[in-house]
């Protein structure tokens, strides 16, 4: 089935770490993956991670991926109100180079100062 | 570099009419594909063009048709506009498993 799911709202203090989670039904999918979209805008791509990968770490960015439970999660190191957005993670479905993104219903990211 | 444009960036139209939505991918990107954001949801995969033709597509209507020119620009046509085909659509252009979106067109029927 198609279906990706994660928590719709979480918030921190600014300086604190955020860890959204998600979790994917594919275990197929060849990557997984976060995109960023603050208010009126379209989706940033932040990060990915490969399906053989456990971790992959970027700046402040720290992916975890386990396969076993088809979890996901995107830790976000000293969070800063500039951070604020809805949080998406999609699986690719089918072929890396040709599959559509599957997309979580998203996780409101508020960071208050 | 420009990234992923689309324009127009908001449109209103009546039920029962047809629009068209305009994407241009990043510099060198090949692939093209359409999503269509509700309000308070995740983004849904509507098709995908490669080499000027649908590769594949997600459960909408007919009524939902594209295209994709030999620059690799690409169209979204919808008919028979319906109230619940309001909505951001999403174009994302890639060349390999990245997918870039665009800022989206915000459409609303009235």
């Amino acid at each position: 089935g198609e279906d990706v799911e994660q928590s719709l709202f979480l918030s921190v203090r600014e300086g604190d770490s955020s860890v959204i989670n998600c979790t994917y039904t594919d275990s197929s999918s060849t990557y997984l993956y976060w995109y960023k979209q603050e208010p009126g805008a379209g989706l940033q791509l932040l990060t990915y991670i490969f399906s053989n990968m456990d971790m992959k770490q970027d700046q402040r960015l720290t992916v975890l991926l386990n396969k076993k439970d088809k979890h996901l999660s995107l830790r976000i190191a000293d969070t800063q109100t500039g951070d604020s957005a809805i949080y998406f993670c999609a699986e690719i479905l089918g072929s890396s180079n040709t599959g559509k993104l599957i997309f979580g219903q998203g996780t409101t990211l508020q960071v208050k100062p | 570099d420009a990234g992923v444009t689309q324009s127009p960036t908001h449109l209103i139209k009546t039920r029962g009419q047809q629009v068209t939505l305009r994407c241009s991918p990043k510099s060198g990107h090949d692939t093209v594909s359409w999503y269509q954001q509700a309000l308070g949801q995740g983004p849904q995969f509507i098709f995908q063009y490669y080499e000027e033709e649908e590769r594949q597509r997600g459960n909408f209507p007919d009524r939902f048709s594209g295209h994709q020119f030999p620059n690799y620009s690409s169209e979204l046509n919808v008919n028979a506009l319906l109230l619940g085909d309001s909505a951001l659509y999403l174009c994302a252009s890639s060349f390999d498993h990245e997918q870039y979106f665009g800022p989206g067109t915000r459409l609303t029927v009235t």
